[in-house]
């Protein structure tokens, strides 16, 4: 099966400036997830969907961040205005979800990841 | 609140070496507990992962883990390493709460590999 899309790879843009990063989940997985990871550390859960509903945006910055995930399937994540502290590699994860029983909606399947410099 | 541990930053070993990384959770129920392996420039890969039963793991890449209960741990193990398991690993706990899952990651170990 085809695995979790995300573009651009990396994006360079001065601060204050706007930035949006896009995710292609696996075929049929119904959560999708954006973490932050910033560097020297764990990834950090953004925002998570199920289908087209927000089940978990408690970490994201809403005054700068968004997100949607229009028809349930791919997502963008925005970034309006950018701040030096969002250098980051943001990375888009997909899973069965609850549909699929509890064992399957545990196992994320992540993308390679979008890596973002802010000057 | 649920927490993931990885207390070593770096490590390094020297090639056929064994190799143990430490991952200490903190969660009230018995959680899901997984291992993910980052090389440079790409997402995370899914090594192995424990749900229930069995507490010894089998993973890819000669990976395994064993979850300790009384410890809270779930450390990951290789008998042999190889100069191309330099990576960082990251251990995470899956939790279900609400009707929903997510992953909490903890902070990573970088693995050097010495030929």
């Amino acid at each position: 099966e085809a695995g979790v899309a995300q573009s651009p790879r990396y994006k360079i843009i001065e601060k204050r400036q706007s930035v949006a990063f896009w995710c292609n989940p696996i075929s049929g997985h119904a959560t999708l997830y954006w973490y932050q990871q910033i560097l020297g550390q764990g990834p950090k859960l953004l925002i998570q969907f199920q289908n087209n509903g927000v089940v978990d945006d408690s970490q994201l910055p809403k005054d700068r961040f968004s997100a949607e995930r229009l028809k349930g399937v791919d997502s963008t994540l925005k970034i309006q205005p950018a701040k030096l502290e969002d250098s980051a590699v943001y990375l888009c994860a997909s899973s069965s979800g609850m549909g699929q029983g509890l064992m399957g909606a545990n196992v994320l399947t992540f993308g390679a990841g979008s890596r973002l410099t802010v000057l | 609140a649920q927490s993931v541990t990885q207390p070593d930053i770096h490590i390094t070993v020297s090639e056929g070496a064994s190799l143990e990384l430490r991952c200490n959770y903190s969660y009230g129920a018995t959680p899901y507990l997984f291992w993910y392996v980052q090389s440079p420039g790409q997402g995370l890969q899914l090594l192995l992962k424990y749900f229930s039963g069995d507490t010894l793991v089998q993973g890819i890449k000669g990976f395994e883990a064993e979850f300790k209960r009384s410890q809270s741990s779930f450390n990951l193990r290789k008998p042999s390493v190889h100069w191309s398991d330099a990576a960082e690993y990251f251990c995470a706990v899956g939790l279900f709460s609400g009707g929903y899952n997510k992953l909490i990651f903890g902070a990573g170990t970088r693995l050097a590999v010495h030929p």
